[in-house]
């Protein structure tokens, strides 16, 4: 059974503190990882895909990496409008995406 | 470009009601996908449909059905709602199965 578990469960940051988020995936035929970032009361709205081992991928102060058995969201001097709640998720070949619980980021000035 | 439309932004219902989410995207994509996100669970896929025409069951499908209207346009009925089917429902398009999924903004369901 696909899988995608992230952790921590909630985050919370000083303004310019950075952090990582952590994605980990166990998903038959990945064919690509994915992250958004949620806001209270809206729908999810893409960041990044992920296809390979080692890719790396840069948004302001947003970079997402991946390994063979993880992804992680690096926040790099986080401000409070990078508050919201980031989800993960693998793809499969035929476009079904199992998504993670999400992690709660809130950043306070 | 709106991008992904979804009507109603919030409905209650009676236990035993029916009702059609519409959802609607103007990005000419060809794949469309029904989602509900509940505490704790995150988001499930409840249908999809890979092109215009075709329609598969995802990972919590029982007590839905959907319909492809047109390329545009995806629907997702309940027939006979629960308490159990109280939740959000996001409806999603990419321009093929492999590709991004884009969301809509959502419709908040509650069934008493």
């Amino acid at each position: 059974e696909d899988q995608v578990t992230q952790s921590p469960e909630a985050l919370r940051l000083q303004e310019g503190e950075s952090s990582s988020l952590n994605c980990s995936y166990t998903v038959s035929g990945l064919r690509g990882l994915f992250w958004y970032r949620q806001d209270p009361g809206k729908g999810p709205e893409f960041l990044f895909t992920l296809y390979s081992a080692g890719e790396e991928k840069e948004k302001e102060r947003l970079k997402a990496t991946l390994t063979k058995k993880e992804s992680f969201l690096h926040i790099t001097a986080p401000k409070p409008e990078d508050s919201a709640t980031y989800l993960c998720a693998g793809g499969t070949s035929y476009g079904k995406l199992t998504f993670g619980q999400g992690t709660i980021l809130t950043v306070h000035p | 470009n709106a991008g992904v439309t979804q009507t109603p932004k919030f409905q209650v219902l009676k236990t035993g009601q029916s009702m059609t989410l519409q959802c609607a995207q103007d990005m000419n994509h060809n794949s469309m996908y029904w989602y509900r996100q509940d505490p704790g669970m995150g988001l499930r896929l409840i249908y999809y449909s890979a092109s215009e025409g075709t329609t598969d069951k995802g990972e919590v499908p029982n007590g839905y059905n959907v319909s492809r209207l047109n390329k545009r346009e995806f629907s997702l009925r309940l027939e006979s709602a629960a308490p159990s089917q109280t939740s959000v429902y996001f409806c999603a398009s990419s321009g093929g199965p492999q590709e991004t999924q884009y969301f809509g903004p959502g419709t908040r369901l509650l069934v008493l």
